[in-house]
């Protein structure tokens, strides 16, 4: 069975300062596929990112960069300076190959203050 | 941009009652899904759905629970008799297949069992 941890429960920080979540996952699979989610007070659950297990590249995307370390089992993600907007409840998430069954990690929710 | 719509946004029903949920996910994808999140809690996944049959279903998705995709757009979950612990957002999401797995959320509905 597939496990993802999010230790951190909340991250409070100021404008235009950097946030990044960490995740851990577990999986016996071989071939699987990372998420990062945002979900804002609206409620929605908004797709961010995807990353497959046998592709390590980090990359980034505008403001967003992750950071997937298999040797480790996590795929951090960071937000480069934070706004107001990104203020919300970040959940990682994983699937593995064949399955399309999204395990969720708890969330970290992050508070971008002014 | 296309994307996945539910209704009701809110359902509030007594105890004992039977609830529908509708969902309509994106119209070429292949792959559906519910998923619950209990305030406050992470996001659990129901039941994955695909060429008109369950494909796997959590331990939460007892006989109470069944889906269905009546037509060719419409995809429901129905709660027979709801209790107080079925009380939640419940999200429905859709994914095209293959070797796309993101899957995309609707806005959710919340149901309120009193």
């Amino acid at each position: 069975a597939q496990k993802v941890t999010q230790a951190q429960t909340e991250i409070s920080v100021v404008e235009k300062e950097d946030v990044t979540l960490d995740c851990v996952y577990e999986t016996r699979d071989t071939t699987y596929y990372l998420f990062w989610y945002k979900q804002p007070p609206s409620g929605e659950l908004v797709f961010l990112i995807r990353r497959n297990s046998f592709d390590e590249q980090n990359e980034i995307s505008g403001r967003y960069s992750w950071n997937f370390q298999k040797s480790t089992s996590s795929f951090n993600f960071t937000i480069t300076a934070s706004q107001v907007v990104d203020s919300a409840v970040y959940f990682c998430a994983l699937v593995k190959r064949e399955d399309y069954k999204l395990s969720f990690g708890a969330g970290t929710t992050v508070t971008v203050r002014a | 941009e296309p994307e996945v719509t539910q209704t009701p946004s809110h359902q509030v029903t007594q105890m004992g009652q039977e609830v529908i949920l509708r969902c309509v996910p994106i119209s070429n994808h292949l792959y559906f899904y519910w998923y619950r999140q209990i305030l406050g809690q992470k996001v659990e996944f129901l039941v994955s759905f695909y060429n008109n049959e369950i494909s796997e279903k959590s331990e939460i998705f007892d006989d109470q629970f069944s889906v269905e995709r009546p037509d060719g757009s419409n995809f429901t979950l129905k709660i027979r008799s709801t209790k107080l612990e079925d009380s939640a957002m419940y999200f429905c999401a859709s994914t095209l297949g293959g070797t796309s797995y993101e899957q995309y959320f609707g806005p959710g509905t919340r149901l309120t069992v009193t």
